[in-house]
């Protein structure tokens, strides 16, 4: 069965911090991994998509790192900016059939101005 | 764009008693799932369906019936309520194409007395 993981559950920074929130996975044999954002009582928001054929994808200050041989994803956020302060979902896909992905429990992330 | 919507948004409950979430997405998506979200934990997959007229099981699906009549709807339904369904529920939905990305509707709260 396959287990997601993000490390760490919570993290505080300052304005303007470059971080990398972590996420790893027990079962390699995975067709994509997506980040979302969540925001306090809101929905969750696809942020970047990684097919399992590539090593990474960047959008605007984020950038996240897919190594499947090792079961990683890393989510990269440069210059980091109060309005980033929301929980980091991790998610991987691991059945073409279904579709269905596999969450972590996220990383809560404040960023103090 | 509404993407995916998810009707009601809040619901309170007594036990024993039986309600219907309604998700509905505008995007032609042949996949389409029910997550429950629980404090401190990631996403749990209900249950699913692979097209119109298909559902299954996810991780955890009892206490719960789906039906997916038409393309575009895919209700979840709760027969006799218990505080443990006590939750936030997410529909998600996928295409064909796209390389598997969800889209999450913005969740509904429910609260089971």
């Amino acid at each position: 069965k396959q287990e997601v993981t993000q490390i760490p559950a919570a993290l505080s920074v300052p304005e303007g911090e470059n971080l990398v929130l972590n996420c790893s996975f027990t079962d390699s044999a995975i067709y994509n991994l997506q980040w979302f954002r969540q925001d306090p009582g809101k929905g969750l928001t696809s942020l970047l998509l990684i097919q399992s054929s590539q090593r990474e994808q960047t959008s605007g200050r984020l950038n996240a790192s897919l190594d499947k041989s090792s079961g990683r994803s890393t989510l990269y956020i440069a210059a980091s900016q109060p309005g980033d302060s929301a929980t980091y979902l991790c998610a991987v896909g691991g059945d073409t059939g279904r579709r269905a992905l596999t969450f972590g429990s996220g990383t809560r992330l404040q960023v103090q101005p | 764009n509404a993407g995916v919507t998810q009707t009601p948004k809040f619901r309170v409950l007594k036990t024993g008693q039986s309600m219907t979430l309604l998700c509905a997405q505008d995007m032609n998506h042949e996949y389409m799932y029910w997550y429950r979200q629980d404090p401190g934990m990631g996403l749990r997959l209900i249950h699913y369906s692979v097209g119109e007229g298909t559902t299954a099981k996810g991780e955890v699906p009892d206490g719960y019936n789906v039906s997916r009549l038409k393309k575009q709807n895919f209700l979840l339904g709760l027969e006799s309520a218990a505080p443990s369904q006590t939750s936030v529920y997410f529909c998600a939905s996928a295409g064909l194409a796209g390389g598997g990305e969800l889209f999450f509707g913005e969740g509904s709260r429910l609260t089971v007395l």
